[in-house]
């Protein structure tokens, strides 16, 4: 299957500190990315949907100014937690439909956990 | 009626036997659906997608849809500890939208030696 990469695995970063986690597709191009977070024993929650050359489009009740989505180009997506709080702790998790096209299968990275303390 | 759900479980099979995982979605207009494996503290991973009507086999896993029920399944045979998990189900959203998925809340699988 396709591989989808995240960088960094894990982050521990102070209260009012912004963090950037980045997403890339290695071996495909990804138009669209997904952002999810999830919480312990809990499903994916969706953020938003990364749009390469245009603005992401925010599942309700996502801060956009919380959480800003760039994707720089067809193979990287970046989230970043800007003045991060200990309520944003949780894991991070990016997808990328394979090949673009509306039924293609996700593809998931790895994760990222945040601990922000 | 969340559009997807799942029994959260847990659902504990013996070693050996088979495991049923079931799902119901509430889109009627749906075509895609996926089943995803996730281990504690991992990110999900693809088990198997299936787009038409009946069953599709892959080694110990057959995914069966029945759109006219506006339900899916997952059976794994001979189930292994190594299949202990939470499986996700999950269906294309409502217009596409880009490749977009809804997902269930999991059900998790529990297989004891």
């Amino acid at each position: 299957g396709a591989v989808v990469s995240q960088h960094p695995s894990r982050v521990i970063c102070k209260s009012g500190t912004s963090v950037k986690i980045e997403c890339r597709s290695l071996d495909f191009q990804a138009t669209t990315m997904f952002w999810y977070r999830q919480f312990p024993k809990k499903s994916l929650m969706l953020m938003a949907t990364s749009n390469e050359g245009s603005k992401a489009t925010y599942e309700q009740g996502v801060e956009k100014d919380k959480f800003l989505i760039n994707h720089a180009s067809l193979t990287l997506s970046t989230l970043t937690v800007t003045s991060a709080h200990p309520e944003d702790s949780s894991f991070y998790i990016c997808s990328a439909p394979s090949s673009g096209a509306a039924t293609d299968t996700q593809y998931f990275g790895p994760g990222t956990r945040l601990t922000v303390l | 009626q969340k559009e997807v759900e799942q029994n959260s479980g847990p659902l504990s099979v013996p070693e050996g036997a088979i495991a049923s995982l079931n799902c119901t979605y509430s889109d009627r207009g749906s075509q895609s659906f996926f089943w995803y494996r996730q281990y504690s503290g991992k990110s999900p991973e693809l088990i198997m997608f299936i787009y038409s009507n009946g069953d599709k086999e892959d080694g110990r896993f057959t995914a069966q849809l029945n759109k006219a029920s506006q339900y899916v399944s997952l059976l794994i045979r001979d189930s292994q500890p190594s299949d202990s998990a939470t499986y996700l189900c999950a269906v294309n959203a409502r217009g596409n939208q880009g490749g977009k998925l809804i997902f269930g809340q999991g059900t998790e699988l529990s297989v004891k030696p």
